[in-house]
């Protein structure tokens, strides 16, 4: 079965300091790896997804991650925070394989705050 | 505007009243799937549909729940017989086939509040 664990549930960075989000995933085949940004009151909007093409995956707003395999990691990060990133993010696993139906397995979430 | 759309964005009810809940996916995408997320969670999967058949549900969707897609394109989510711990925002979101590896793209969201 697939998961996927998202470390700290809370995260607050400076304006401008570096973002760390992270997650670890589990899956017996190679999964397909999201990262969504929630606002609130508002629907999930997918930053980046990894699917094999690049282990280094760029996304919208200044985000990427890196997939690494060895650590069963896909850590989500931005050089310079903005106050505009605090919103709630959230890592996900999707199984590959005919047949499947592509639905999410999400993490718990991480807040992110951005201070002034 | 193209998105994904749910109505009602909100819906306050006692336990016990049935609620049904509806979303129009984006009109090309043919695979179309239901989350439940409650406070300070990630989503939860619900149910999944590739045009008008249903062809996965979790073990979340008790008996009480049922869903449907009848033209392959708007879905409902009806709730019978609701239950405080049915309180949860219902997310849908459609993607086009090809694979799982398809981004999804999520409506607002109803949040149900069962009092």
């Amino acid at each position: 079965a697939q998961s996927v664990t998202q470390l700290g549930s809370h995260v607050s960075v400076s304006e401008g300091a570096l973002v760390l989000l992270r997650c670890n995933y589990s899956s017996s085949v190679p999964p397909y790896l999201f990262w969504y940004v929630q606002y609130p009151n508002q629907g999930l909007q997918l930053l980046l997804k990894y699917t094999s093409a690049a282990t280094l995956v760029k996304g919208i707003n200044g985000f990427e991650a890196e997939f690494k395999k060895s650590e069963t990691s896909f850590h989500l990060t931005k050089p310079s925070a903005h106050m505009s990133d605090a919103a709630e993010y959230f890592c996900a696993v999707s199984v590959r394989g005919s047949g499947n139906t592509g639905k999410l397995i999400f993490g718990q979430g991480t807040t992110l705050q951005v201070k002034p | 505007d193209t998105g994904v759309s749910q109505d009602p964005r909100h819906k306050i009810t006692k336990r016990g009243q049935n609620v049904t809940f509806r979303c129009d996916p984006i009109s090309e995408h043919n695979r179309l799937y239901w989350y439940r997320q409650t406070l300070g969670q990630g989503p939860e999967f619900l149910t999944y549909f590739q045009n008008e058949a249903q062809l996965e549900k979790s073990r979340l969707l008790s008996d009480r729940f049922s869903a449907e897609r009848p033209k392959g394109s708007f879905s409902t989510l009806e709730i019978q017989r609701t239950e405080q711990g049915d309180s949860a925002m219902y997310l849908c979101a459609s993607s086009l086939a090809g694979g799982p590896g398809n981004e999804q793209f999520f409506g607002p969201g109803t949040r149900l509040t069962v009092l």
